[in-house]
C-alpha cells in the first residue's frame, strides 16, 4: 500500500481565516514533504521533514506553518493567506531521503 | 535557474505510437530520476525511476533511457493509448547525508495527448 491521504479535498478561506491541511501515511515513511502546485505548472517544494524534524524550508512565507506531530502525520497551518496562495497543495512521503516519493491527491485551496 | 529542463511542452501522438519526452539536468549531484504522471485535479503518480548506475530501465510499456555523460534522460511510452493522455513530469533529487531528505526538482511538464 502506497497511500498518502490528505484532508480536506477542497478548502475555501478568506484572507483573515486560520485553517489547517492534514496529511497522513501509514507506510512507515520517515520523510514527508509539502509541495505547492499552480495550474499548468510543476509542483514546487515548500517544506521537507525528515525523522519529524524540519529539514528544508524553501523560503516559504511565515503565513504557512508546517508541523509534524509524529512520523505518520504532517500538517500545514494557514493564516492570513493571499489570493495568490490559491493552488493545489500536495503532500508526499518517502521511506527516507533519497527514496521514491509518493504523493497524496492534494488539497485544492482557494483564498478569497 | 532551471535545474531540470523538459521538452517538448506538449506532444500529440497517434494511438499505438511511441511517445518520447526528454529531460536534461545541470546539477551533477542529482542521483535519482523519477517520472511522474498527473491527471487533472489529481496528485502526481510515480511511473518509473532510475539511478545513474544504469543506462536503461523498462517497466511494461514505459522505458527510461539515461545518459550520464550528457546529463540527459528520457521517457519512452510504447504502444501509446488514449488513457495515457496526461501531464508527465521528469524530476531529480540528490542524496542528503546525516539522515536528511531532499525534495524533488521537477521539469516544467509535458502535456501528452494520444489521439484515437
Amino acid at each position: 500500500d502506497t497511500e498518502v491521504t490528505q484532508t480536506p479535498k477542497h478548502l475555501v478561506m478568506g484572507m483573515t481565516n486560520k485553517k489547517s491541511l492534514k496529511c497522513e501515511q501509514h507506510m512507515g515513511h520517515r520523510a514527508m514533504y509539502w509541495y505547492k502546485q499552480k495550474a499548468k505548472k510543476p509542483p514546487e517544494l515548500m517544506f521537507v521533514y525528515s525523522y519529524e524534524k524540519l529539514s528544508i524550508n524553501e523560503s516559504v512565507p511565515s503565513r504557512f506553518s508546517p508541523e509534524c506531530p509524529n512520523s505518520s502525520l504532517l500538517n500545514l497551518h494557514l493564516h492570513a493567506l493571499q489570493p495568490e496562495d490559491s493552488a493545489l497543495y500536495l503532500c508526499a512521503s518517502s521511506l527516507q531521503g533519497g527514496y521514491t516519493q509518493y504523493f497524496g491527491p492534494g488539497t485544492r485551496l482557494t483564498v478569497l | 535557474q532551471q535545474q531540470v529542463k523538459q521538452s517538448p511542452q506538449s506532444l500529440i501522438v497517434q494511438k499505438g505510437g511511441i511517445s518520447i519526452i526528454n529531460c536534461a539536468y545541470e546539477n551533477t549531484a542529482f542521483d535519482y530520476f523519477p517520472w511522474y504522471q498527473q491527471f487533472p485535479g489529481k496528485g502526481p503518480a510515480l511511473l518509473i525511476a532510475i539511478r545513474p548506475d544504469v543506462s536503461e530501465k523498462k517497466e511494461g510499456r514505459f522505458t527510461i533511457s539515461f545518459n550520464k555523460s550528457a546529463k540527459q534522460f528520457s521517457l519512452h511510452i510504447m504502444d501509446s493509448q488514449p488513457g495515457d493522455s496526461a501531464t508527465y513530469f521528469c524530476a531529480a533529487s540528490k542524496e542528503v547525508s546525516g539522515g536528511g531528505a531532499d525534495g524533488l526538482t521537477f521539469g516544467k511538464g509535458t502535456h501528452l495527448i494520444i489521439q484515437p
